[in-house]
C-alpha cells in the first residue's frame, strides 16, 4: 500500500478483555516494528520483525503481550487480559533497508482500557 | 527502554526565529535519526546522520552529531507556525530504533 495502515484507529475495551491490533506495512518492507507511546512520552520499543520472525521481542512488557507476522507482511499485536495501564497509542512502523535507515510509521491505534 | 533524552522538553519561539533541540544518549549507535510528530499520532522521518558523520543538512534542518559526547542537535532555521510539533531523536542500534522523550516545539505566528 501507499503507507503503513493500522486498524482500528481507536479501540475502547474493558479491563480483562483480549484485543488485537493490526498493522499493514508498506509493500516490500521486510522490517516491521511495534512501539507503544503514552501521553507526553516518546515511543517505547516493543518488538521488531525481520520477515516472519521476531528478531527482537525484548520490549514486550510481559507475557500478556504477543505479536505475530505469519506471512512476513501484516502483523497483529495481541494483548490478553488488558489492564488500565495498557492504555496508550500503539504505533507500527516498517522499513525497507537492513539495517534500517528510515522507518515509516502508521497513524497508530489509540487503545483505552476502561 | 528509551535511549535518548531531549532537551529542552518544551520550546516556544516566534515565527522566523531558529529552534535548537538537543538529544543525549547512553550507548554506542550506528546512526541517529530525528522524527517529527503532530498531535500524538504517526511520526515522520526528518533526517538521519550516521555515526561517522558530524553534520548534515536538509532544507531548513541542520543536524550535528558528537559521538564522543553522545549528543546530537537539531536546528530548524527560519521557523514557521507549521513547524509546531513534537520532535524526537531515535538512536539506531543494530536493527532497532530507540526514541527519546521528545521536545515540544511551539512556533508563534
Amino acid at each position: 500500500g501507499a503507507g503503513v495502515s493500522q486498524t482500528p484507529s481507536n479501540k475502547v475495551t474493558e479491563k480483562g478483555k483480549y484485543v488485537e491490533l493490526r498493522c499493514d506495512p508498506i509493500s516490500g518492507h521486510t522490517a516491521l516494528y511495534w512501539y507503544r507511546q503514552s501521553l507526553g512520552q516518546g515511543p517505547e520499543f516493543l518488538i521488531y520483525f525481520q520477515g516472519t520472525g521476531a528478531a527482537d521481542d525484548s520490549g514486550l512488557p510481559n507475557d500478556r503481550f504477543f505479536a505475530v507476522r505469519p506471512e512476513g507482511s501484516v502483523s497483529t499485536l495481541k494483548i490478553q487480559r488488558t489492564e488500565r495501564g495498557d492504555s496508550a497509542v500503539y504505533l507500527c512502523a516498517s522499513s525497507l533497508n537492513d539495517p534500517p535507515t528510515e522507518a515509516f510509521f502508521g497513524q497508530g491505534t489509540r487503545l483505552t482500557v476502561v | 527502554s528509551q535511549q535518548g533524552e531531549e532537551d529542552p522538553q518544551a520550546l516556544s519561539i516566534q515565527e522566523g526565529e531558529n529552534a535548537t533541540m538537543n538529544c543525549s544518549y547512553k550507548t554506542s549507535i550506528n546512526n541517529l535519526q530525528w522524527y517529527r510528530q503532530n498531535s500524538g499520532r504517526g511520526l515522520v522521518h526528518l533526517i538521519l546522520i550516521r555515526s561517522n558523520e558530524r553534520e548534515k543538512h536538509s532544507g531548513r534542518l541542520r543536524v550535528t552529531l558528537d559521538t564522543s559526547k553522545k549528543s546530537s542537535s537539531l536546528l530548524i532555521t527560519a521557523s514557521r507556525a507549521a513547524d509546531t510539533a513534537s520532535y524526537f531523536c531515535a538512536t539506531g542500534t543494530g536493527n532497532q530504533f530507540y526514541f527519546g522523550t521528545g521536545t515540544s516545539l511551539t512556533v508563534i505566528p
